[in-house]
């Protein structure tokens, strides 16, 4: 099955500055990868996703790049604000049961 | 505008006493899912529905059991909670399963006593 594998598990930042957070994939036949932002007490939120047949997707503060060939997809969130913090995930289809597999979860923390 | 709902937000039980949390969709998704989420940890997948057909996780318990009596309503059933079941239950919908984005409920707090 699909083994997805997220770093760093926590990124304190100073509001303004960017943050990275990546995501590593064992099945090359994953094909969809989406980044969920989940705040206390409620349920993930899709952010932004990519198919395979892209390499960068961006919308606003947000973007996510994927290299298919070392098997990793990056979430990039530029000006960074006191509400980016939160829980991120990603994700990826692990196709012989075709259901999410979820990395392990990044807690962002923007510092005003 | 709620797309994927879930009742109630917040449960309380006791050890043992079975309980039920529901999710609807207006998306008229084909799948529902539930997951459980424990503090820090990702969401799990216990098992989801693809129209009528039931698909369980191979690690789930025997003690979580699930209805979708229609398109729109999923049920949770867990028969005898234990106090590690505790936990945030998540309901989500997609249109079709493997590539598809997963439009997730705001989740049920489960507190077992």
């Amino acid at each position: 099955g699909e083994n997805v594998e997220q770093h760093p598990s926590t990124l304190s930042v100073q509001e303004g500055d960017s943050a990275v957070i990546k995501c590593t994939y064992s099945d090359s036949a994953s094909n969809y990868f989406p980044w969920y932002k989940q705040e206390l007490g409620k349920g993930p939120q899709l952010i932004i996703d990519i198919r395979s047949n892209v390499g960068e997707k961006k919308d606003q503060r947000i973007a996510v790049t994927l290299n298919k060939t070392a098997k990793h997809f990056s979430l990039h969130i530029t000006e960074t604000q006191p509400e980016d913090s939160a829980v991120y995930f990603c994700a990826a289809p692990a196709p012989a049961g075709n259901m999410l597999t979820f990395g392990g979860g990044t807690r962002l923390m923007v510092k005003p | 505008d709620a797309m994927v709902i879930q009742n109630p937000r917040y449960q309380v039980t006791q050890f043992g006493k079975p309980v039920t949390l529901s999710c609807s969709q207006t998306l008229n998704h084909n799948v529902m899912y539930w997951y459980q989420q424990k503090s820090s940890q990702a969401p799990k997948l216990l098992f989801h529905y693809y129209d009528k057909d039931f698909n369980n996780e191979a690690d789930t318990p025997d003690n979580f059991q699930s209805r979708r009596p229609n398109t729109s309503f999923c049920f949770l059933d867990i028969r005898s909670p234990g106090l590690g079941d505790a936990a945030m239950y998540l309901c989500a919908t997609s249109p079709r399963t493997g590539g598809e984005t997963q439009y997730f409920g705001p989740g049920t707090r489960l507190l077992v006593l």
